[in-house]
């Protein structure tokens, strides 16, 4: 199994806090991506890395930011949670030699 | 932009019996990667298979096999001899190179029926 890992897996948060959610791999792939996956949606990308400090925006990024100061993390920011972002979020990792992406186990992000 | 089309938002099969999902995609790229995952209830995303475009033979792992028709852009998976293992959540994925994005559809939620 690919070295990813995310964390939290289960977050529950009030409407207009902060959330980070961080994605974590010992693989050294030069791409991370964040998706989230909601019925009816399958998964959508929100943002994604092509490097450090290297980042560009998804399909729906509108109210996430994300930073990559590491090779090996890649985190993902609610500036200020809302209802609509109650999803599950997956990282997803890389290589150059690879063609298929890597996934994550997944975080349940709950916000009331 | 490309686009990834999954029209069978759920399908159930016979267990032992044959089942074919269908994708289809929208690109104007020649070269490119295509991909089937499945995700099982414990929400782990696990690569059934992967087609390479310029690749014409089309790709097969065990029981699960593709249909790749690039001038229809039609990919296809087929799942031969249905286990009850095989229930999940089927993803169809595209990605232009390995550089880029990868795209999803929306999915296909398949029942194994005993």
């Amino acid at each position: 199994d690919a070295g990813i890992t995310q964390s939290p897996r289960h977050k529950v948060t009030e409407t207009g806090t902060p959330v980070t959610l961080r994605c974590h791999q010992t693989e050294n792939h030069r791409y991370m991506y964040w998706y989230r996956q909601d019925p009816g949606h399958g998964l959508r990308l929100i943002h994604y890395s092509y490097g450090v400090k290297d980042t560009d925006k998804g399909e729906v990024s509108d109210g996430y930011s994300v930073s990559r100061s590491k090779t090996e993390d890649f985190l993902l920011t609610l500036e200020s949670a809302t209802s609509s972002q109650t999803s599950v979020y997956f990282c997803a990792i890389r290589g150059r030699k690879n063609t298929e992406a890597f996934f994550g186990q997944g975080t349940r992000l709950t916000v009331v | 932009a490309q686009t990834v089309t999954q029209s069978q938002p759920e399908m159930s099969v016979q267990e032992a019996e044959t089942v074919t999902l269908s994708c289809t995609y929208d690109t104007s790229e020649s070269d490119y990667y295509l991909f089937w995952y499945k995700q099982p209830p414990s929400r782990q995303m696990i690569l059934v298979i992967r087609q390479e475009a310029y690749k014409q033979q089309n790709a097969t792992e065990n029981r699960f096999s593709v249909n790749f028709q690039k001038a229809a852009k039609s990919f296809s998976l087929k799942i031969s001899d249905s286990q009850l293992g095989d229930a999940a959540m089927y993803f169809c994925a595209y990605s232009m190179n390995r550089d880029d994005k990868i795209i999803f559809g929306k999915g296909t939620r398949l029942h194994i029926l005993p």
